[in-house]
């Protein structure tokens, strides 16, 4: 079935460090791909989006370009900030034209200063 | 995010009990859903709606009803509340282009006790 797999967690960063947090999916079809941020006490909201192979989106300073030969959607950032603490959600949607939307377990990202 | 809103926030309730949450949306979205959120399962789907009176089962639907009678509301019922349903409830809306997801759009979560 479809799904997404992201890597475990918590990570935790000095400020200013680069981030990465991989994730990788499966899917059949060509899904739209998702990251997610999840603050605490808050729902998730949306923080970057690809629709299709080779896109890359971008907000913030995160980044995440869809890979479909490597089926991959990795996070990065250059230089991280306190703020930045959050958990972090990937996600795809779209297979089949089916608009339910498949999460992963998601990453706890702490940012120290 | 002010076009979705959910309640309660926060509710207690004792095993066996019926429990109705609710999610209320101004958008005019197509699509709606309800998620639960534990520790180390990230998101999982329990129902979701395509449209008034049309809804489909998702992941984790034991346990679980739905209806939507009108565009902007999706209640979720508990038939008889578990323990095992203790969790945070997510409702989401979305709206679809062409078929392919344009991203959802999330409540605030509704924090569920049951004791």
């Amino acid at each position: 079935g479809n799904s997404v797999t992201q890597m475990e967690g918590p990570v935790t960063l000095s400020e200013e460090a680069f981030l990465t947090i991989n994730c990788t999916y499966t899917a059949t079809g060509y899904p739209s791909l998702f990251w997610y941020v999840q603050y605490p006490g808050e729902g998730l909201q949306l923080l970057l989006k690809a629709t299709k192979a080779d896109d890359k989106g971008s907000n913030k300073g995160f980044e995440a370009t869809y890979r479909k030969e490597t089926t991959s959607f990795h996070l990065e950032k250059g230089s991280v900030q306190v703020s930045d603490s959050a958990v972090y959600f990937c996600a795809l949607s779209g297979v089949n034209n089916n608009n339910d939307m498949r999460f992963g377990a998601g990453t706890r990202l702490t940012v120290k200063p | 995010d002010a076009g979705i809103t959910q309640s309660p926030r926060h509710k207690v309730t004792e095993t066996g009990t019926p429990v109705t949450l609710r999610c209320h949306q101004t958008e005019n979205h197509r699509y709606m859903y309800w998620y639960r959120q534990d520790p180390g399962h990230g998101l999982r789907l329990i129902h979701y709606s395509y449209g008034v009176k049309d809804t489909d089962k998702g992941e984790v639907s034991d346990g679980y009803s739905v209806s939507r009678s009108k565009t902007e509301d999706f209640l979720l019922t508990l038939e008889s509340a578990t323990s095992s349903q203790t969790s945070v409830y997510f409702c989401a809306i979305s709206e679809s282009i062409r078929g392919r997801a344009y991203g959802y759009t999330f409540g605030s979560g509704t924090r569920l006790t049951v004791v």
